[in-house]
This record gives structure tokens, sequence and C-alpha cells, in this order.
């Protein structure tokens, strides 16, 4: 059964705080690992997408690793406006199966 | 450059009425993607529609239907509404074969009563 993972369910760190988020999946049939991050009430927003273990892709402060069964959403010396809930995806013929996402909270 | 645009953005029905639910793909893209959202759940996959077809479905039950247009835009129809159907509906559009990175609507929040 297909499955993905996230841990922690929840996070709050201090501004400046850095950490990491992780995602666990099955690894049969992997067509790419996504990660979006997502706002209270409003949909999804793309941010990176890994196909093989190794690769690695940043944006601002988040960088995203992924190996062979699992990936990490690291994030440095996060900003408040960097609150919001992460959501990692595995994807096969196109059809995205999420986590349940992982909700971050910056404190200033 | 237009993304994806959902429509409407709340929806409240009463249990057993039918809704439709409208999407446009984000401009080039040719793949659109239906999931469900329940509260502090992560999106659950409904159906995908390409060229006017529907290529794969999730575990929902029929009373979810769906339709493409030529224009590539959407439409997600559900009958006999319950209670548990309230959630947040996104659409995803992509375009196949290309990294199948899939972009999201705002979603309609749906309440059903």
């Amino acid at each position: 059964e297909d499955q993905v993972t996230q841990s922690p369910e929840a996070l709050r760190l201090q501004e400046g705080e850095s950490s990491s988020l992780n995602c666990s999946y099955t690894v049969s049939g992997l067509r790419g690992l996504f990660w979006y991050r997502q706002d209270p009430g409003k949909g999804p927003e793309f941010l990176f997408t890994l196909y093989s273990a190794g690769e690695e892709k940043e944006k601002e402060r988040l960088k995203a690793t992924l190996t062979k069964k699992e990936s990490f959403l690291h994030i440095t010396a996060p900003k408040p406006e960097d609150s919001a809930t992460y959501l990692c995806a595995r994807g096969i013929r196109e059809k995205l199966t999420f986590g349940t996402g992982t909700r971050l909270t910056i404190i200033p | 450059d237009a993304g994806v645009t959902q429509s409407p953005t709340h929806l409240i029905k009463t249990r057993g009425q039918q809704v439709t639910l409208r999407c446009s793909p984000k401009s080039g893209h040719d793949t659109v993607s239906w999931y469900q959202q329940a509260l502090g759940q992560g999106p659950q996959f409904i159906f995908q529609y390409y060229e006017e077809e529907e290529r794969q479905r999730g575990n929902f039950p029929d009373r979810f239907s769906g339709h493409q247009f030529p224009n590539y835009s959407s439409e997600l129809n559900v009958n006999a509404l319950l209670l548990g159907d309230s959630a947040l509906y996104l659409c995803a559009s992509s375009q196949r074969g290309v990294r199948h990175e899939q972009y999201f609507g705002p979603g309609t929040r749906l309440t059903v009563t």
C-alpha cells in the first residue's frame, strides 16, 4: 500500500533556529518526491521535486534532500513568514500520494 | 501567466444535494487532477483527466464524477452529498509527461449541512 509518513506532526521554533522535517515513503515505483507549502485555507504551493537519491534543491532558506527511503526539508535561520504546513508527496503515474504534513510555527 | 483557478471559493449545501465545482488549469497544462482535503489531513487523490478522459481514479465512490472540456478546464460533480463530503476540494494541473509537477489552485471549501 502506498504510504508517505511525515514527522514531526508539529514543530515550534524560535526565529533563526534551524531544523529539519522528515518524509519517509515506500520505494517501489517512485516517480518523484514532491514538497509543497500550504497556508491555512489555501491550496498547496509547489516548492521542490526530487527524483534520485543524493539529489538536493534549494530555495531561499529551504533545502530539500533525498535518500533511497526518505527526504528531508531543511530550514535554515527561519523567519515568522516561514510558518505554514509543509506537505510531501510521492508520485506514481502522475498521481500524488500525500503525507499528513508538518505544521511549522516560527516564533518571533 | 494565470495560475490554476477554481470556482466557487466557498459553497454551502444540504445533505442529499448535488454540487459542481470548476477548475481552469495553468496556461500550457493539459492534465487536471482533483483532490479532497479534510481538515488536518493531506490531500487525497480523487481522479485525473487527460484528453477529456478519466485516466486514474482514487478510492472514491462513483458519486464523485468529473469532466474535462476541449479547452482543458474541468468540473467535479458530487451527487447525494453526505456530511462527510465537507472538505477543501483542490484542483491541480500539470503538463503530461513533464516531470509530473502539479500546481494547485486555491481550492473550493464545501460545507455540507
